[in-house]
């Protein structure tokens, strides 16, 4: 099956610092990445829609000069958290969009865990 | 996309079939059922999707009713390994991104 990772797969960092987390997709290319962000005991919330030399799509409420999202080629996505506050704290999974022909499938990296002190 | 209604949580003993329901009465007929999973502490796995017919992998079959109004997940073989959290999800294609809800906590016992 197609593989995503993620990198890094935990940070810790100080209140104010920004953080970039990467998401590729190994063996595949991916016109389309999304970013989702989960809570403890909830469930994945997404973030926004990246596409590939595009600007990325943000949901409601998703401050996008907060979370910048950068997807400069096919197997590449990137999630900055700019100015981290300990709220940020949460774990963060892309997905990557994999085939064609109207039946894609997501692959979820394994996901990165920020902790803001 | 239409809504699904899972179980908050279901039991399996080890090596035997677990079966997962998934109501979805309110899909329309060009969307999807996706299943993933989330193991503790990953990211959701991709399991299997279908439309009406049923469905088969190596890691489990989907059952889709006559009518499309539900499904069931089956792991013909549970391991310890299989616990974790199952997603019943319908989406047109999985190129929009996916509503999660709150899913199944599958719990395989030896």
């Amino acid at each position: 099956g197609a593989v995503v990772s993620q990198h890094p797969s935990w940070v810790i960092c100080k209140s104010g610092t920004s953080v970039k987390i990467e998401c590729r997709s190994l063996d595949f290319q991916a016109t389309t990445m999304f970013w989702y962000r989960q809570f403890p005991k909830q469930s994945l919330m997404l973030m926004a829609t990246s596409n590939e030399g595009s600007k990325a799509t943000y949901e409601q409420g998703v401050e996008k000069d907060k979370f910048l999202i950068n997807h400069a080629s096919l197997t590449l996505s990137t999630l900055t958290v700019t100015s981290a506050h300990p709220e940020d704290s949460s774990f963060y999974i892309c997905s990557a969009l994999a085939g064609g022909g109207g039946e894609e499938t997501q692959y979820f990296g394994p996901g990165t865990r920020l902790l803001v002190l | 996309d239409a809504k699904t209604t899972q179980p908050p949580s279901m039991d399996c003993a080890e090596g035997r079939a677990a079966n997962l329901p998934c109501n979805h009465s309110t899909i329309s007929g060009n969307e999807y059922v996706y299943w993933y999973r989330q193991i503790h502490s990953q990211g959701p796995q991709y399991i299997i999707h279908g439309l009406k017919n049923n469905e088969t992998n190596e890691m489990a079959s989907l059952i889709i009713t006559e009518d499309r109004k539900s499904s069931t997940l089956i792991l013909p073989h549970a391991t310890l390994r299989d616990t974790a959290v199952y997603y019943c999800i319908v989406s047109t294609h999985s190129g929009y991104a996916l509503n999660f809800g709150k899913g199944t906590s599958l719990l395989v016992t030896p």
